[in-house]
């Protein structure tokens, strides 16, 4: 059985950082595109950032130059990286699984796990 | 960046309606169009992708329709478990981008 499940959200001040876990199941995220979608309380998705199952990288220009996403092959772990946190950052992080050869196409996602920016 | 907007932001129905939710896209993403259904303080689901096929276990009350720049999603005999939010999603180019998101709600 597929399943995501991350961890690592919590309440962080301004500037700060964080590293979000995602740890997988039933799929090797090394073998797939696993993407970060986020949402802000009460609004909509955003798509954050993507690993291709080659190894590169690709983030919205929003997060671009301060988080960072790998992976763990051992470990069958996803991360997210996000230093010089900001208000705006504050929302609900997902990580998604791409359906096939398209990595924009989300099939699994976790349960998230929320980041609260504020001092 | 391409602009998804749905219409309308919610909706009231009743248990048995036929409910159809629109997705527009600010330019042409072919067929490149995913749905997803979302439920309080739970994760999206993918419902359908590239505008009509349904995800496996989806029921076949849920059908897509349409490409270029304008989408439908209906739902034929709503059922309990159908009342969340939907949103579109468009795959076709970087970065992919979500509408804003239809509540149905029970009337």
């Amino acid at each position: 059985e597929v399943q995501l499940v991350e961890t690592g959200g919590g309440l962080i001040q301004p500037g700060g950082s964080l590293r979000l876990s995602c740890a997988a199941s039933g799929f090797s995220v090394s073998d797939n595109y696993m993407s970060w979608v986020r949402q802000a309380p009460g609004k909509g998705l955003e798509w954050v950032s993507v690993i291709y199952s080659g190894g590169s990288t690709y983030y919205a220009d929003s997060v671009k130059g301060r988080f960072t996403i790998s992976r763990d092959i051992s470990k069958n772990t996803l991360y997210l990286q996000m230093n010089s946190l900001r208000a705006e950052d504050t929302a609900v992080y997902y990580c998604a699984r791409g359906l096939g050869s398209s990595w924009s196409l989300f099939d699994f996602w976790g349960q998230g796990t929320l980041v609260t920016v504020s001092s | 960046d391409i602009q998804m907007t749905q219409s309308p932001s919610s909706l009231s129905a009743s248990v048995g309606d036929r409910v159809t939710i629109t997705c527009r896209a600010s330019q042409s993403i072919s067929g490149f169009l995913n749905w997803y259904q979302q439920k309080p303080g739970k994760a999206p689901k993918l419902l359908i992708y590239t505008a009509s096929t349904l995800q496996t276990g989806v029921p076949s009350r849920f059908s897509g329709d349409g490409s270029g720049t304008y989408f439908t999603l209906t739902i034929v005999g709503l059922q309990p478990d159908d009342f969340a939010t939907y949103y579109c999603q468009q795959s076709y180019s970087a970065p992919p981008t979500f509408g804003g998101g239809t509540k149905v709600e029970i009337k």
